[in-house]
């Protein structure tokens, strides 16, 4: 089963809008990463938040944990038409070197 | 980039015939991973590799075997391809894993598997 759960699955925003997705999982974690997908390709790292973090930026990202009520949120200001793409969140739970990744959310910037 | 590649990028296969996919990287990174990605599914892990000789099981391993001689390639065999198989097989990188958890995962442009 899948740790991280994305929410909402799909986003449709205007160019210059905010974008702003949410991730939750189940059992306590490590670190949790943001991955985006660009149709057929292979995904990109984002951004790294680790547990005894609470908010980090990188760029036009934000990332926010709250490890009490196992969550996470991935913001994107002023959103461009190339930000279209799936975003994925992948989690760290300290099994082995391995991350569980939601299901994503696609989302599509309108220019 | 990381300089991660993944042969063939296309395969059309018919069931019950073996299938090799190769993953080739000049990073030197300890560790790499093979996901399979389907709708509806996002990313599952099928097998992973910890070091030359050593691996592991993912969460969707049956069916599937792997093997990893040396640091740069990582091998995934299907031994009888099945339908069930058909999907967009990803390669994963990763270099260190931290007292604070696992590092950054670099992934190869994929390989579109059909099993028809």
């Amino acid at each position: 089963s899948q740790q991280g759960e994305e929410d909402p699955q799909a986003l449709s925003i205007q160019e210059g809008e905010n974008a702003t997705m949410n991730c939750s999982y189940k059992t306590s974690i490590n670190n949790l990463q943001w991955y985006r997908q660009n149709s057929g390709r292979g995904l990109v790292h984002l951004i790294l938040i680790r547990s005894n973090e609470r908010e980090k930026h990188s760029g036009r990202l934000r990332v926010t944990l709250d490890t009490s009520k196992k969550s996470s949120s991935l913001l994107i200001t002023a959103s461009r038409a190339a930000d279209t793409a799936s975003y994925f969140c992948a989690t760290d739970a300290g099994s082995g070197s391995r991350l569980t990744f939601g299901e994503g959310t696609q989302l599509t910037v309108n220019p | 980039d990381a300089g991660i590649t993944q042969s063939p990028r296309h395969k059309v296969t018919e069931t019950g015939t073996p299938v090799t996919l190769r993953c080739h990287q000049t990073e030197n990174h300890r560790y790499m991973y093979w996901y399979r990605q389907d709708p509806g599914h996002g990313l599952r892990l099928i097998h992973y590799s910890y070091g030359v000789k050593d691996t592991d099981k993912g969460e969707v391993s049956d069916g599937y075997s792997v093997s990893r001689s040396k640091t740069e390639d990582f091998l995934l065999t299907l031994e009888s391809a099945t339908s069930s198989q058909t999907s967009v097989y990803f390669c994963a990188i990763s270099g260190t894993r931290t007292s604070e958890g696992t590092d950054t995962q670099y992934f190869g442009p994929g390989t579109r598997l059909t099993v028809l």
